[in-house]
């Protein structure tokens, strides 16, 4: 069964400076999404990547998808202290439900 | 923009006892989907619903739930007999058209079952 996995679990960055999840899963896919939920909140989308897209771009966010080695990764560029959250990427098998991963807490320091 | 409402916020049960979670989809959404979180770990699937009936579910979707479109707007989710491992968040979401696009979720029910 799909099983996603990220790393790193957590990250503490100042704030200004990159920051770069990555996500690996198991099984063939149609597209990969990542979401970001604030603590106690519901998730919100940020940006899906087809399966047969390598990169894709939305504003400070650029994600990119390898389906050779099955993994994705999502770069934040120029980090603010509101993007402090957890992000999750989530895996959408052939059918349409969504897999999530274990997600990654990132927090940026101000 | 249109967003996904559920209601309560917060709910808290004894151990036995049936709750049901409401959820209200976006308007012009034809898929409808539950998903859980215990504190602290991942996001888990429950269940997909199209058309009025289940089109997916998963191994911890059992006898013990069921889900209802009651109603042109609402979507709810029904927990028998529930149990303290029934404590977690529970998310509605809706989307469009149930592939290659994302999904809607709202703020989640805080169930607590004592």
């Amino acid at each position: 069964s799909q099983q996603g996995e990220e790393d790193p679990q957590a990250l503490s960055i100042q704030e200004g400076e990159n920051a770069t999840m990555n996500c690996s899963y198991k099984t063939s896919i149609n597209n990969l999404q990542w979401y970001r939920q604030n603590s106690g909140r519901g998730l919100v989308h940020l940006i899906l990547i087809r399966s047969n897209e390598r990169e894709k771009h939305s504003g400070r966010l650029r994600v990119t998808l390898d389906t050779s080695k099955k993994s994705s990764s999502l770069l934040i560029t120029a980090s603010r202290a509101a993007d402090t959250a957890s992000y999750f990427c989530a895996m959408e098998e052939y059918g349409n439900k969504l897999v999530f991963g274990a997600g990654t807490i990132l927090r940026v320091k101000s | 923009e249109p967003e996904v409402t559920q209601t309560p916020s917060h709910q808290v049960t004894q151990m036995g006892q049936e709750v049901i979670l409401r959820c209200v989809p976006i308007s012009n959404h034809l898929y409808f989907y539950w998903y859980r979180q215990i504190l602290g770990q991942k996001v888990e699937f429950l269940v997909s619903f199209y058309n009025n009936e289940i089109s997916e579910k998963s191994e911890i979707f059992d006898d013990q739930f069921s889900v209802e479109r009651p109603d042109g707007s609402n979507f709810t989710l029904k927990i028998r007999s529930t149990k303290l491992e029934d404590s977690a968040m529970y998310f509605c979401a809706s989307d469009m058209r149930g592939y290659n696009s994302p999904l809607h979720f709202g703020n989640g029910t805080r169930l607590t079952v004592t």
